[in-house]
């Protein structure tokens, strides 16, 4: 079975602090996408990464994924309220998608 | 569009009984899995498929069995349902082959198991 050890598990910050959330794995995946889920609502999918090394930003967040397609990190500038929520990482392996434990993210005003 | 529709969004079982968990999806994908999801946590594969009639299981199989007749419908049923089972289902579907297997979910069944 692959893991996906995210950290931290919780987080809770002021409006307008930044953070960052960390997705590890010992396996290699063929890409690792990022999912925002609120409460009484399914996961919905933020970005995908595939090449190791790179970057994408989504407006206030910014994704990487490591060189070695082993890890991911998602950081959050100047974060809003609206930005509350659980977030899980997964990396495919092919025929499935394995998640990680999940950050719950608490940002008040 | 509707996606992929979760039918019941609640249920209430006694020990021992059985259900159905019901998932269709009206965007012609080829995978569909059921996770599930306890509190606070992150999601466990149940089962999967790669097509009609072609199934196979994930990290949490025992306890649950499913079908895949169809493109669009793959049910999970519980047999003999236990409190361990309490948690919320949900179910994706994904159309591989088509670059990185992107899901989209289900609103969720919430399972309670007294």
């Amino acid at each position: 079975t692959q893991l996906l050890e995210q950290s931290p598990q919780f987080l809770s910050i002021q409006e307008g602090e930044n953070l960052t959330v960390y997705c590890n794995s010992s396996s290699v995946f063929s890409s690792l996408q990022w999912y925002r889920q609120e409460p009484g609502e399914g996961p919905v999918l933020l970005v995908t990464v595939v090449t190791g090394g790179e970057v994408k930003k989504l407006k206030r967040l910014t994704f990487q994924f490591g060189d070695a397609r082993k890890d991911s990190s998602l950081h959050i500038t100047a974060a809003q309220p609206g930005d509350t929520g659980l977030y899980l990482c997964a990396g495919d392996a092919g025929n499935m998608l394995t998640f990680g434990g999940g950050t719950r993210l608490m940002v008040k005003p | 569009n509707a996606g992929v529709t979760q039918t019941p969004k609640f249920h209430i079982l006694k020990i021992g009984q059985s259900m159905t968990l019901q998932c269709t999806q009206d965007m012609n994908h080829n995978y569909m899995y059921w996770y599930r999801q306890d509190p606070g946590m992150g999601l466990k594969l149940i089962y999967y498929s790669v097509g009609a009639g072609i199934t196979d299981k994930g990290e949490v199989p025992n306890g649950y069995n499913v079908s895949r007749s169809t493109t669009e419908d793959f049910p999970l049923r519980l047999e003999l349902a236990a409190p361990s089972q309490t948690s919320v289902y949900f179910c994706a579907s994904s159309q591989q082959g088509t670059g990185a297997n992107v899901l989209t979910f289900g609103a969720g069944s919430r399972l309670t198991v007294l």
